[in-house]
């Protein structure tokens, strides 16, 4: 049963630490997408990778925030220093760049920033 | 500015009958749309898809209608379980891999 693994799946930290966040995309699949959702804004798109090459950051506050593919078995997402404002749940899909519906969401990891 | 609104943040429903989600959006670009449900603790998955070439899509208990000159699409579920309950995304994508989801509405079916 292929699914998208993230971890940690929780994450407590103080103002100003550095949190990593970790995804795993399903085997075989080339792009992978990284979300924040928010009571008010609902699913935000934060970054999009395709083939391991990040084609769109926009959504991201570039000062703190960084997305990467180390590998094609493991993306993550970094903040640095954190805030409370970043508290909200990230999650990471995986798809296939041909299938517009094929984003596989991993359960997501819940911030909380202090 | 959200370009998909979901306006109504809940929606309780009795087993047995319809519940019908709605979902507004302000972008003529958008051409795919897409419903997602998810379950507490859980990613979203996706649910039913709709191309703007079409008006409506069937599949089981679930259909979507697309209202491309009220730019409204609703999700139908009939009948409504219990299993239902969760929170439903609707997202639109303008022909890209970008979609834009709304805030979702939380649907309890009650038995």
């Amino acid at each position: 049963d292929a699914r998208v693994t993230q971890t940690p799946r929780h994450k407590v930290t103080e103002m100003g630490q550095e949190v990593t966040m970790r995804c795993q995309p399903i085997l075989g699949h080339n792009t992978v997408f990284w979300y924040r959702q928010t009571m008010m804004q609902g699913l935000e798109l934060l970054a999009y990778f395709r083939n391991r090459a990040p084609l769109d950051d926009s959504g991201m506050p570039k000062d703190r925030f960084s997305a990467e593919m180390p590998d094609a078995t493991l993306a993550t997402l970094k903040i640095q220093p954190s805030e409370p404002r970043d508290s909200a749940v990230y999650f990471c899909a995986s798809g296939l760049a041909l299938e517009r519906e094929t984003q596989y969401f991993g359960p997501g990891t819940r911030l909380l920033v202090l | 500015d959200q370009q998909v609104k979901q306006n109504s943040p809940s929606l309780s429903v009795q087993e047995g009958r319809i519940s019908i989600l709605n979902c507004d959006y302000t972008n003529s670009m958008f051409d795919y749309f897409l419903w997602y449900k998810k379950y507490p603790a859980e990613g979203p998955t996706f649910l039913i898809s709709i191309s703007s070439i079409k008006d409506k899509n069937e599949d089981g208990r679930f259909t979507v209608f697309l209202n491309k000159s009220a730019k409204h699409l609703s999700l139908h579920i009939v009948p409504s379980q219990p299993g239902d309950s969760a929170v439903y995304f609707c997202a639109a994508s303008p022909g890209t891999y970008k979609y834009i989801f709304g805030t979702g509405t939380r649907l309890k079916v009650l038995a």
